[in-house]
């Protein structure tokens, strides 16, 4: 049972437009929702993270939204440039004592064209 | 450069054999995690050591073990490999807190090939 569902699968921008992803969530038992960009032959790296007692986060040029009825989030990337083209994961953990597991979305390849 | 250093980069290996993947944590980070990279399954974890002991279990594979030593670092197991089995494994760890790993570092993983 997929608990994170991701989309779209692959996303092409304009430079300077803004990128939109979107996941959504199962499990209401979840209180940690990051992130994470991956470059091709690289480890995911966490990008931006937020706790659903928060709406709305912004690093930059990048914004996680955040609706705890709806079990929605999504990632914009304002002003994309071709250097954000990569994958995007989205994820979602909840804790255990000092057990905690990311369980991840499918993925989104962005191209952002120069 | 996450801090979370993994080796080998690479794996080549026939099916029935058995390899094993080491992976370093952050300095001062008790947590290790590893998952299992692959195109038709995505990202899936597997395991979770705390301190040297297990904590967490996702979909791995009987054939699969890890463990994590005294000096934090950790290693993936894996025996009678199958064709299957060939994908990326990555080790990530976090911080020590109260909560839990909420921030997770990966490395940059190791690829293996099943032959």
């Amino acid at each position: 049972q997929q608990q994170v569902k991701q989309s779209p699968q692959s996303l092409i921008v304009q430079k300077g437009g803004i990128s939109i992803i979107n996941c959504a969530y199962e499990n209401t038992a979840f209180d940690y929702f990051p992130w994470y960009q991956q470059f091709p032959g690289k480890g995911p790296a966490l990008l931006i993270a937020i706790r659903p007692d928060v709406s709305e986060k912004k690093e930059g040029r990048f914004t996680i939204s955040f609706n705890k009825s709806a079990k929605q989030f999504s990632l914009h990337i304002m002003d994309s440039q071709p250097g954000d083209s990569a994958t995007y994961f989205c994820a979602a953990s909840k804790s255990s004592g000092s057990a905690r597991q990311l369980t991840f979305g499918s993925g989104t390849q962005l191209t952002v064209l120069p | 450069d996450s801090g979370v250093t993994q080796t080998p980069k690479h794996l080549i290996t026939a099916t029935g054999q058995r390899v094993t993947l080491r992976c370093s944590p952050r300095s001062g980070d008790l947590s290790v995690y590893w998952y299992q990279q692959s195109l038709d399954q995505g990202l899936q974890f597997l395991i979770q050591y705390y301190n040297g002991e297990e904590r967490a279990k996702g979909n791995i594979l009987e054939r699969f073990s890890a463990q994590q030593f005294p000096d934090l670092h950790s290693e993936l197991n894996l025996s009678s490999l199958e064709l299957g089995d060939s994908a990326l494994y990555f080790c990530a760890s976090s911080p020590r807190g109260t909560s839990g790993g909420t921030e997770q570092f990966f490395g940059p993983g190791t690829r293996l090939t099943v032959l």
